[in-house]
């Protein structure tokens, strides 16, 4: 079975530019979730669907960021305009069914720089 | 609030060395979940385990293994004779509540460097 699938895996652009990242979910996962790893901060939760609607977005750090999920199968998370700042690596996750139990498992992240 | 403590940074041992990676968790949860993921060069995250408050039982897993205690609220990770590829970086993460809320609380990670 397919895992989490994010496109782009690698982003290089230029401050001011709109930033838009992928993700594809584990088909029949209900939970999606976007997290950004940096350095200073480690791995933070931006936000979390739950069957495409968005539950919890208090992690995202500020208008700028924006993310959407307009099917069980398709999110994206875009930032505009992007500043260096930003630069991180974005990682998108995904369980199954609801509850704290349930594991999520990410996918490949995707390595932004902003410059 | 909820906090994951991986008081070591760096780890780095030699091949077939025994480590152990530590966590500590902090919640005012009864109900929790505990988690160990593996980070290697590559980038991605892998799930290893997943433990619930509830069951206090250690896991083995081939090479692996883990002990976790309520009573010192830590959830540590044991590798046994350790290998190069055992090298990456690992997080301990929680999550608490009864439901809904599936929040993951990563700690800072330890990065572990298995020498030839």
């Amino acid at each position: 079975d397919a895992g989490v699938i994010q496109s782009p895996r690698h982003e290089v652009t230029e401050m001011g530019q709109e930033v838009t990242l992928r993700c594809k979910p584990i088909s029949g996962h209900d939970y999606l979730f976007w997290y950004r790893q940096t350095m200073m901060r480690g791995l933070e939760l931006l936000i979390y669907f739950n069957n495409n609607v968005p539950i919890d977005d208090s992690g995202m750090p500020e208008d700028r960021f924006s993310a959407k999920m307009p099917n069980a199968s398709f999110s994206t998370l875009k930032i505009q305009p992007s500043e260096p700042r930003d630069s991180a690596v974005y990682f998108c996750a995904s369980s199954l069914l609801a509850g704290i139990q349930e594991t999520q498992y990410f996918g490949p992240g995707t390595r932004l720089l902003v410059l | 609030a909820q906090k994951v403590t991986q008081a070591q940074t760096e780890i780095s041992v030699v091949e077939k060395e025994d480590v152990t990676l530590d966590c500590v968790y902090e919640t005012r949860d009864t109900t929790y979940y505990l988690f160990w993921y593996k980070q290697p060069p590559s980038g991605e995250l892998v799930f290893l385990i997943r433990r619930n408050s509830f069951d206090e039982q250690n896991e083995i897993s081939g090479r692996y293994s883990w002990n976790f205690q309520k009573s010192t609220s830590s959830f540590n990770f044991t590798i046994t004779a350790s290998q190069v590829v055992d090298s990456a970086v690992y997080f301990c993460a929680l999550s608490e509540g009864i439901q809904g809320a599936q929040k993951l609380v990563f700690g800072q990670g330890t990065r572990l460097t298995i020498n030839p």
